[in-house]
């Protein structure tokens, strides 16, 4: 079985401030997908980046970055110089190729951007 | 927008009743799954169709059912509704098998309050 733990539930920057919020996985695959979502406060969810179990090179795409660390379990996700339209709920989930192929998410966690 | 469409997208309902959630994926994507967001539950899959075919049960309730039609829409039905049902609903559809293709696109979900 698949796990996600997101262990801040809630954050609050100040605008301009870089955050980085935490996701740590488990799985016993030894190939899975990894991902983010954003959910601002309109409600969809929307699709940020997918990582490969296989590929640990980090990911920048403009002020955001992720930082994958088989070797910890981690994929985290920093936002630099945060702006108020940064603020959502933001969630880590896994995926693995066998057998069904959902998502499985962690609790997300609430960033709050304050001008 | 990520080409999966839901309707409807608010619904208002009574306990004891039952309610129909559409969902159409995007064109060309065989799988639709079912997620449930729920305050206290978080994102939590209910089920997965492939083609027309079940494909995975996750913690979906015996009053929830599900099909996919031959044009690959879906419909999630939910029965003998309960005040704990009221959540987000979101459908998502996925490519067909292959590298690069693991991403689940989500719809703007529907919203039921059961009253």
């Amino acid at each position: 079985a698949q796990k996600v733990t997101q262990a801040q539930t809630e954050i609050s920057v100040v605008e301009k401030e870089d955050v980085t919020l935490d996701c740590v996985y488990e799985t016993r695959d030894t190939t899975y997908y990894l991902f983010w979502y954003k959910q601002p406060p309109s409600g969809e969810l929307v699709f940020l980046i997918r990582r490969n179990s296989f590929d640990e090179q980090n990911e920048i795409s403009g002020r955001y970055s992720w930082n994958f660390q088989k070797s910890t379990s981690s994929f985290n996700f920093t936002i630099t110089a945060s702006q108020v339209v940064d603020s959502a709920v933001y969630f880590c989930a896994l995926s693995v190729p066998t057998g069904r192929r959902a998502l499985t998410f962690g609790s997300g966690t609430r960033l709050q951007v304050q001008p | 927008d990520s080409g999966v469409t839901q309707t409807p997208k608010h619904l208002i309902t009574a306990t004891g009743q039952r309610v129909t959630l559409r969902c159409s994926p995007r064109s060309g994507d065989l799988s639709v799954y079912w997620y449930q967001q729920s305050l206290d539950q978080g994102l939590q899959f209910l089920i997965q169709y492939y083609n027309g075919e079940e494909r995975a049960k996750g913690n979906i309730l015996e009053r929830f059912s599900a099909q996919q039609f031959p044009d690959l829409h879906s419909e999630l039905n939910l029965s003998s509704l309960e005040l704990g049902d009221s959540a987000l609903y979101f459908c998502a559809s996925s490519p067909p098998r292959g590298a690069g293709n693991e991403k689940l696109f989500f719809g703007s979900g529907t919203q039921l309050s059961v009253l």
